[in-house]
Parts: structure tokens; sequence; C-alpha cells
């Protein structure tokens, strides 16, 4: 099944600890993005990648990273997060050029920092 | 500023009423997708539309482009309880050809009573 998948589907972490979220898709896509969604904000873009090692920032990347090594794999890096942080994250990807595909969501992290 | 407004955010009808939700822009887009998000999981694509004018239906769901390419919406016939879901319309920003990019709409929640 073609998919994108997120781990994990709930966080609870403490102020500083770094995390990671994992993400991996399993459809050969180029195109590959985090979003997090807030109530009245709705969905913001952090960080995308348009192929392996080729990284950007999108609307609002501060206290955040990532990295693409491999082409299915995206991880969201928190190096020290901060309650404002706490959100519900988003990872999507998409093949490069068909602009009428759309996205392909996985099915979000909630996180909650304390 | 919010490229893509969305009207109503939000919506509550009983079963088997008709219901109309809009996306407008000041800005005109190459082409608009709209998602539904169920609770706990991520947006899934409903349609694209790409040329002004379109008129596209999905079952129940007819969506239109407007002529001017600024402005779309969705239409859903005899709604049912499984239509419940927040609706998001979404496009590749204006100032951004050729990027994979998409902003989003804030949405509009619709709850469909039995």
């Amino acid at each position: 099944e073609a998919q994108v998948t997120q781990n994990p589907r709930y966080l609870i972490t403490v102020t500083g600890k770094k995390l990671t979220v994992t993400c991996s898709q399993n459809m050969n896509h180029e195109y590959m993005s985090w979003y997090r969604q807030d109530p009245g904000l709705g969905l913001r873009q952090i960080y995308y990648s348009m192929n392996v090692e080729v990284t950007d920032k999108g609307d609002v990347p501060e206290g955040y990273k990532v990295s693409r090594k491999e082409k299915r794999n995206f991880p969201l890096i928190l190096e020290s997060p901060s309650p404002n942080q706490t959100s519900l994250y988003f990872c999507a990807s998409s093949p490069l050029g068909q602009k009428t595909y759309g996205y392909t969501f996985g099915s979000g992290t909630r996180l909650t920092v304390v | 500023t919010q490229l893509l407004e969305q009207s109503p955010q939000f919506l509550s009808i009983q079963e088997g009423e008709n219901l109309t939700v809009y996306c407008n822009s000041s800005s005109v887009f190459s082409s608009l997708q709209w998602y539904r998000q169920e609770p706990g999981e991520g947006p899934v694509l409903l349609v694209t539309v790409v040329t002004g004018g379109e008129v596209k239906k999905l079952k129940r769901l007819t969506f239109q482009f407007g002529d001017a390419r600024k402005d779309s919406s969705l239409h859903i016939t005899a709604a049912q309880p499984g239509d419940t879901g927040l609706y998001l319309c979404a496009g590749p920003p204006p100032t951004q050809g050729g990027s994979e990019k998409l902003v989003f709409g804030k949405g509009t929640k619709l709850t469909v009573n039995p």
C-alpha cells in the first residue's frame, strides 16, 4: 500500500530534550515536506526537500532541523523543544513535476512539550 | 496575510441537507486542490482543478474553479455523517512557479448530524 508513515503518533516530552520524528514513504517520491497544524493557524510548512541532500526552509523553520540522506526518509529533528512547539505535525510527499497529483500525508504526530 | 480564505469556518447541518463551502483569494492560482481531513488523520486529496471554469464531480461532491482562477467552491448534495471532517483548499503560491510547495487555507469544519 502506498503510504507515508510517521512515528511516533503521540509524544509527550520535556523542554530541552532532543527528539526526532521519523517519516518514511514507499512511493519513490522526490518531494517531501513537514507541516505543523495549529488551531486558528492552519497548516504551515516547516521544511521541505526536493530530493536527496536537498532541503530548504519553509515558512516556520525556527527550532527545527531536517535531513534527507535517503529518498524515502525525511526525519524532523527538534534539538531543544519548547512549549510553543506543541502541535500536530504532518509529513507529506509528492512526485516532482506532477502538480495535479497532490500530497500524500502521513497520519500525524501529536507532540506536547511541557 | 492568508493567501487562501475559506468560508464558513464552521458548518453544522443535518443529514440530507445540501451545502457549499468556499475558497477565495485575491491572487490567481495555476491550480487548486481540495482535501478532506478526518479527526486523527492526515488530509486526503479529493480533487485538483486546473482550468478556469472547470467543474469536477466526485459522487455527491461538486467542485468548481472560478473563471479567473481566484476562487473555488465545493458543493455537497444530500450530506451524510460520513462527510464530516475538515475541508481544506490548497494551491501552489502564485509567486513560486515551479515549486511543489502548497499553501493551505485554514479549512471549513463540517459536521453532519444524523
